[in-house]
């Protein structure tokens, strides 16, 4: 079993559609969640990140944690066609830890216009 | 800021030959990282750098594999011999620290070994 599982769609949605994108977890001691934003043939790219269970919001993004559960969320509002990329999940044991960084696989998401 | 620089691009060699990937990191970052990105096994970290010094190479797959940073604003990694299981996408991405947060990654280098 992976540590990081995340659906890796493809997810297509049409525009103005609210974005669900998971991941789940099995390493409780995972205390800091990122999510990033992958353009095709770009480097990932920090969109989100937050250490608390609860919700985090910027702008149409919303992030989620749930650690009880074990269990992210990324919610992007409004969705654009801009908006479609590979979404990762990233998790890490601590903050000064990078050998911990743990990615899930992606989720492809397309938002047509 | 021009952010992380990888050249080239992209790269197709033949089994067998060296292959050698560089990396230009943002002035000022302290740490230097190098990733690898395929369908099967997702974003995987090879080998990062602090100050220049290796701290945690356990990523390397094999003794083909090889990474270097002499200097501050520059790291290669190579990859001598090539096999066509190297085929990936390789990305080098710099921050200030090591928390994941601070990561900037580069466009990354699609390296195909034919």
């Amino acid at each position: 079993q992976k540590e990081v599982e995340q659906d890796p769609g493809p997810l297509s949605v049409p525009e103005g559609a609210i974005v669900s994108l998971n991941c789940t977890y099995s390493n409780s001691a995972f205390q800091y969640f990122m999510w990033y934003r992958q353009y095709s043939r770009k480097g990932p790219e920090l969109l989100m990140y937050t250490y608390s269970s609860g919700n985090k919001e910027d702008g149409r993004f919303t992030a989620q944690v749930d650690k009880s559960s074990k269990y992210i969320s990324l919610f992007i509002r409004d969705s654009q066609p801009s908006d479609s990329a590979t979404y990762l999940c990233a998790m890490t044991i601590s903050s000064g830890s990078a050998r911990q960084l743990t990615f899930g696989s992606g989720t492809q998401l397309t938002v047509l216009p | 800021d021009a952010g992380v620089i990888q050249s080239p691009r992209h790269e197709v060699t033949e089994m067998g030959q060296e292959v050698t990937l560089r990396c230009k990191p943002i002035s000022g970052h302290d740490y230097l990282f190098w990733y690898r990105q395929t369908m099967m096994r997702g974003l995987e970290l090879l080998i990062y750098f602090n100050n220049n010094v290796p701290i945690d190479d356990s990523g390397m797959p094999e003794d083909r594999f090889s990474a270097k940073m002499p200097n501050a604003s520059f790291s290669t990694l190579k990859i001598q011999p090539s096999e066509p299981r190297d085929s990936a996408v390789y990305f080098c991405a710099s921050s200030r620290d090591r928390g994941g947060y601070g990561y900037t990654f580069g466009s990354g280098t699609r390296l195909t070994v034919v």
